[in-house]
């Protein structure tokens, strides 16, 4: 099974809007986190935003939030007010902190924000 | 700026080759991280070093190897090369190496003929 999921491959949306994408991982792991990353078409790898599985609270950094539903294994990405900048590939992946700290990517989604 | 740095930015090599990777976290990092990136594959996690120790292993074939010096950068080497190695390599670093922000260097471009 796929420990990372992204089913988007590609969304659109209108600047100055909020858009969610998607990300369901996969572990029996009791302890891991969950990372979000953008990599604009210029190629550079940014980290956004990261959130752990005991994490009371979704985690938040400006304009990116991380919906974190436990139950259901799902950490989607919200963007608030969304920028042209925003245009980009985004990536979801998962860190097992019990059984050997290896992280696991999803086959990311390309966000573009239209004017 | 990341603050992370990595040498060379591209390199073209040959099957059979060896070359080697060299990345300098941001001052005051402890942990760097090696990344592969290529078309058939995807993104992948390879290796996590920690203050010269390694800390977590990802997929990393056995032809790969890396080590981190005293002086906090890393060096990934690869040898035995194949076509199939082709890819960019990122590196990244953060202070300690657990939840924290990771710096992510601008990649080294690998191409493999």
């Amino acid at each position: 099974a796929q420990k990372i999921t992204q089913t988007q491959p590609g969304m659109f949306v209108q600047e100055k809007e909020a858009v969610t994408l998607d990300c369901t991982y996969d572990t029996s792991d009791p302890s891991y986190g969950l990372f979000w990353y953008k990599q604009p078409s210029s190629g550079e790898m940014i980290f956004l935003i990261y959130q752990g599985s005991y994490d009371q609270q979704n985690a938040t950094e400006g304009r990116y939030s991380l919906n974190f539903q436990k139950a259901r294994k799902s950490a989607n990405l919200v963007i608030s007010a969304s920028q042209l900048g925003d245009s980009a590939m985004y990536f979801c992946a998962m860190r097992e902190e019990y059984t050997g700290n290896q992280f696991y990517f999803g086959t990311g989604t390309s966000l573009t924000v239209i004017p | 700026d990341s603050g992370v740095t990595q040498t060379p930015k591209h390199l073209i090599t040959a099957t059979g080759q060896r070359v080697t990777l060299r990345c300098s976290p941001r001052s005051g990092d402890l942990s760097v991280y090696w990344y592969q990136q290529s078309l058939d594959q995807g993104l992948q996690f390879l290796i996590q070093y920690y203050n010269g120790e390694e800390r977590a292993k990802g997929n990393i074939l056995e032809r790969f190897s890396a080590q981190q010096f005293p002086d906090l950068h890393s060096e990934l080497n690869l040898s035995s090369l194949e076509l199939g190695d082709s890819a960019l390599y990122f590196c990244a670093s953060s202070v300690e190496g657990g939840r924290e922000t990771q710096y992510f260097g601008p990649g080294t471009r690998l191409l493999v003929l």
